[in-house]
């Protein structure tokens, strides 16, 4: 059974400092997706970037990345010189499988980021 | 992307009864998917919508509490019967785009009082 763990339940950072969210996995399943999602106060969820398990490369989205090591099953998201609006509820999230549409998609609890002026 | 249109965006709702929150979407999809956000928590998968068969529940959820249709490929309903406290919550629809990620509705906030 494919589980997502998030152990930073709350953070608070510097205005305009990096800042790293952690988050393992575990699947047996060689094929698989990673997927950050930011939701802010609002309740809107917002798709940051995705990383699939055979990609050569930490994909990168403007000022996101995520920082992919295979072996080690984790995928943290990397936000460079965070702002005020990245206060937020951050979810990790997996899908098993080859990149499908159709099938579902697990969340970690989630770390609540606070960016501090 | 898809645009996911959902109703009702809030209700408040006595124990007892039940709610029926509609999901339409913009464009033909195979997959829907129905998720619970309790408070301060994380997203919960209830189901998963195919049209034309049964939806498929994970566990903890059963069709009796949430009963869900799914007529055609482009809408699909999530009933919440039965309703106490504890299904106070959000949920969302959502679909999968053809790049992988999720797309989701604004969500429908349900309080049981």
């Amino acid at each position: 059974a494919q589980k997502i763990t998030q152990t930073q339940p709350g953070m608070f950072v510097q205005e305009k400092e990096a800042v790293t969210l952690d988050c393992t996995y575990d699947t047996s399943d060689p094929s698989y997706g990673l997927f950050w999602y930011k939701q802010p106060s609002s309740g809107e969820m917002i798709f940051l970037i995705y990383q699939g398990s055979y990609d050569q490369q930490n994909a990168t989205e403007g000022r996101y990345s995520l920082n992919f090591q295979k072996a080690r099953k984790s995928a943290n998201l990397v936000i460079s010189a965070s702002q005020l609006g990245d206060s937020a509820m951050y979810f990790c999230a997996m899908r098993e499988g080859d990149l499908n549409r159709d099938d579902k998609i697990i969340f970690g609890k989630g770390t609540r980021l606070h960016i501090l002026p | 992307s898809a645009v996911i249109s959902q109703k009702p965006s809030r209700d408040i709702c006595q124990r007892g009864t039940s709610l029926t929150i509609q999901c339409q979407v913009d464009s033909q999809v195979t997959m829907m998917f129905w998720y619970r956000q309790q408070p301060g928590q994380s997203l919960t998968l209830i189901a998963t919508a195919n049209q034309g068969s049964e939806a498929t529940y994970e566990s903890g959820f059963v069709i009796d509490k949430f009963p869900i249709s799914r007529p055609n490929l482009t809408f699909s309903t999530l009933t919440v019967s039965n309703m106490s406290p504890e299904d106070s919550s959000i949920y969302l629809c959502s679909v999968g785009a053809n790049t992988g990620e999720l797309f989701f509705g604004e969500g429908s906030r349900l309080t049981v009082l």
